[in-house]
């Protein structure tokens, strides 16, 4: 079973339309737990972090459920803009390395 | 915000030789480096940490010997691809830990004919 797990689409939805994605993690010991954002052939970039109270930045809004090990990205009123690859990403607490989850494409159409 | 350095950004390279990529914290001192692998459709593979000063350490299945790694400075992370076959055809992307998180560096597409 991979550490992270993720729908890997692809999505293809409306502009202007709210569009959700879910991720498993299988380890209980993650401490950190975040979404990027990678556009094709870049490199990813941050998109948000995930705090256990869930939290929002803009259009994006994030939630974490450290009982069922799931974390979820919700995008509302989808721009073009928006169409990328979206990871869902973990490290463990003492650890430094982030363990990324196979991606979950998104294109937004007009 | 923290600056990752990565190049190059591409390189096509002969079966058999090796490649060199080079990857620099520029405004911030990089203690410890990691390197992915990405092919196709799938996600970052992280095949090693490297480790200012000391010797890299590798993820399972990873051969250190075909995969160099130096980090001699604070600021810079090599990885060498040695001999290099069309299999090692991929998207490499290093990233370094900043105050703020995990920057990654903009990545070298290499491909190996």
């Amino acid at each position: 079973r991979k550490e992270v797990e993720q729908d890997p689409g692809p999505f293809n939805v409306p502009e202007g339309a709210t569009v959700a994605f879910n991720c498993t993690y299988s380890n209980s010991a993650s401490q950190s737990f975040f979404w990027y954002r990678q556009d094709c052939r870049k490199e990813p970039k941050l998109l948000m972090s995930v705090y256990s109270s869930g939290n929002e930045d803009g259009r994006f809004t994030a939630q974490l459920n450290r009982a069922s090990q799931y974390i979820s990205l919700l995008i509302r009123d989808s721009k073009l803009s928006d169409s990328a690859t979206y990871l869902c990403v973990v490290n463990s607490r003492g650890a430094q390395k982030l363990v990324f989850g196979q991606g979950t494409r998104l294109t937004i159409n007009p | 915000g923290a600056v990752v350095s990565q190049h190059p950004s591409r390189v096509i390279c002969k079966s058999g030789t090796s490649v060199k990529i080079e990857c620099r914290s520029l405004d911030f001192q990089a203690t410890t480096m990691f390197w992915y692998r990405q092919f196709p459709k799938q996600s970052l593979m992280l095949m090693a940490t490297s480790n200012e000063g000391s010797k890299a350490t590798y993820e399972q299945g990873v051969e250190k010997d075909k995969f160099l790694i130096n980090h001699a400075s604070l600021t810079l992370s090599t990885l060498t691809v040695t001999s290099a076959h069309p299999e090692d055809s991929s998207f490499y992307i290093c990233s370094a830990r900043d105050n703020y998180g995990y920057t990654f560096g903009s990545g070298t597409r290499l491909t190996v004919v």
